[in-house]
């Protein structure tokens, strides 16, 4: 299994541009997650989807948006980036003990 | 009051000591309770979870739960420099049991 596979690693965006970050599993787990992590600081969940056709709002779900269309895949959408959208983003997914399995992250930076 | 709440650190021990990590939590209807470590750059990665009161080894790594007093703890024996790492509490809040994390303590194992 490979897990949680995140694409791309590392992307630099300009001001106002839009992008996917992609995130797949092979778990089969119905629970996936986005979270973003500031330098030094803690996780903040982004959206949250408990299965295919379900996602929800996590705490700081502004300027992003995503869809789940398969159990497999969920991708983070954001739109019209801005230098406060610059972090680590993880994707992760949680087994039925509530374990959860963290992606590699990918790394952006808006400029 | 904080959700999950861990010692503000940082925790520096000498090679070869105890570390002891602390974790509070808010909700008394949690039921999963985990420890991730997260090494610079790096994503989390699950090393403990508990789900009953007690303690639980593996390896040099001992999770303690006491669900009365609303604590989770983590000793880490024989501390290695390899150790050295942010080391994360998670426990499920809330009806729909969603994964809460705390920020992280940083812990530094001296040569």
């Amino acid at each position: 299994n490979a897990g949680v596979t995140q694409t791309p690693k590392f992307r630099i965006l300009k001001i106002g541009q839009s992008m996917t970050l992609q995130c797949a599993q092979d778990m089969n787990h119905n629970y996936m997650y986005w979270y973003r992590q500031d330098p030094g600081m803690g996780l903040k969940l982004i959206y949250y989807s408990v299965g295919a056709g379900i996602t929800d709002k996590g705490e700081v779900p502004n300027g992003y948006n995503v869809s789940r269309s398969t159990t497999e895949d969920f991708p983070l959408r954001l739109e019209l980036a801005a230098p406060s959208q610059t972090s680590v983003y993880f994707c992760a997914s949680t087994s039925p003990l509530r374990e959860q399995y963290f992606g590699p992250g990918t790394r952006l930076t808006v400029t | 009051q904080k959700e999950v709440e861990q010692n503000s650190g940082p925790l520096s021990v000498p090679e070869g000591a105890i570390a002891s990590l602390n974790c509070t939590y808010s909700d008394r209807g949690s039921q999963s309770f985990f420890w991730y470590r997260q090494y610079s750059g790096k994503s989390p990665e699950l090393i403990m979870s508990i789900y009953s009161n007690g303690d639980k080894e593996d390896g040099r790594f001992t999770a303690q739960l006491n669900k009365a007093s609303q604590y989770v703890s983590l000793l880490i024996r024989d501390s290695q420099p390899s150790d050295s790492a942010t080391y994360l509490c998670a426990v499920t809040i809330g009806a729909n049991s969603k994964l809460t994390f705390g920020k992280g303590i940083t812990l530094s194992v001296r040569p």
